[in-house]
């Protein structure tokens, strides 16, 4: 069973740049089965897609961010990360990971993570 | 961007009622439609994929139907641990999206 746990600073100052890792246990990213998502959730914008990674490192990511996200994979952590630059108070939000296969649904996800960007 | 309406954006319903909730798409996306059920505090679970096939474990009351740009879920005969909030999202092309959401309440 795959399993997905977010981790990161809860607490991001403005314009500065907000970092979180995903562990994923229970496959390795470099089989290559999965495609890891990133997604957030606000009150104000409900659920809004960040971006994917596959383990080749190709990587897609939603325009509407304009350019502050970079999503990577450490396969040797099996891990995936998220930094996104030039944080406002607009990007308060809960982050989670997912994952999903080649064409597929978002199938497994984290628990999610809650990032304040405040001074 | 493909956008994603849900309608209602919320309802009130009694145990044992049937609910429907459908999602429109602003564009043909054949059947790649996805349906999850998130709880308050709780990370969304997917209940269907590909417009109408049932995740495994899913509760046989929920259904999915629909294709191109019109999709429906159902819940056949509600049950207390339904109440939450229903998302659709679509997986036809980048960005992926989601609706605005249906928060099923008790009546």
């Amino acid at each position: 069973q795959l399993q997905l746990q977010e981790s990161g600073p809860g607490l991001v100052k403005p314009s500065e740049t907000l970092s979180l890792t995903c562990t994923v246990s229970g496959d390795s990213i470099s089989s290559g089965s999965h495609y890891w998502d990133w997604i957030r959730q606000s009150p104000g914008k409900g659920l809004e897609w960040i971006g994917s990674v596959y383990y080749s490192g190709s990587t897609f990511d939603n325009p509407s961010l304009k350019s502050r996200v970079t999503i990577s994979v450490d396969m040797s952590q099996n891990q995936l990360s998220l930094k996104l630059s030039s944080v406002t108070a607009a990007d308060t939000a809960v982050y989670y990971c997912a994952s999903r296969t080649h064409g597929g649904p978002l199938g497994y996800w984290g628990q999610g993570t809650q990032v304040t960007v405040s001074s | 961007d493909i956008q994603m309406t849900q309608s209602p954006s919320s309802l009130s319903a009694s145990i044992g009622d049937r609910v429907t909730i459908t999602c429109r798409a602003s564009q043909g996306i054949s059947n790649y439609l996805a349906w999850f059920q998130q709880k308050p505090g709780k990370a969304p679970q997917s209940l269907i994929y590909a417009a109408s096939s049932l995740q495994s474990g899913v509760p046989s009351q929920f259904s999915g139907s629909g294709s191109g740009t019109d999709f429906t879920l159902t819940i056949s005969s509600l049950q207390p641990e339904d109440f939450a909030t229903y998302y659709c999202q679509q997986y036809h092309s980048y960005p992926l999206t989601f609706g605005g959401g249906t928060k099923v309440e008790i009546k």
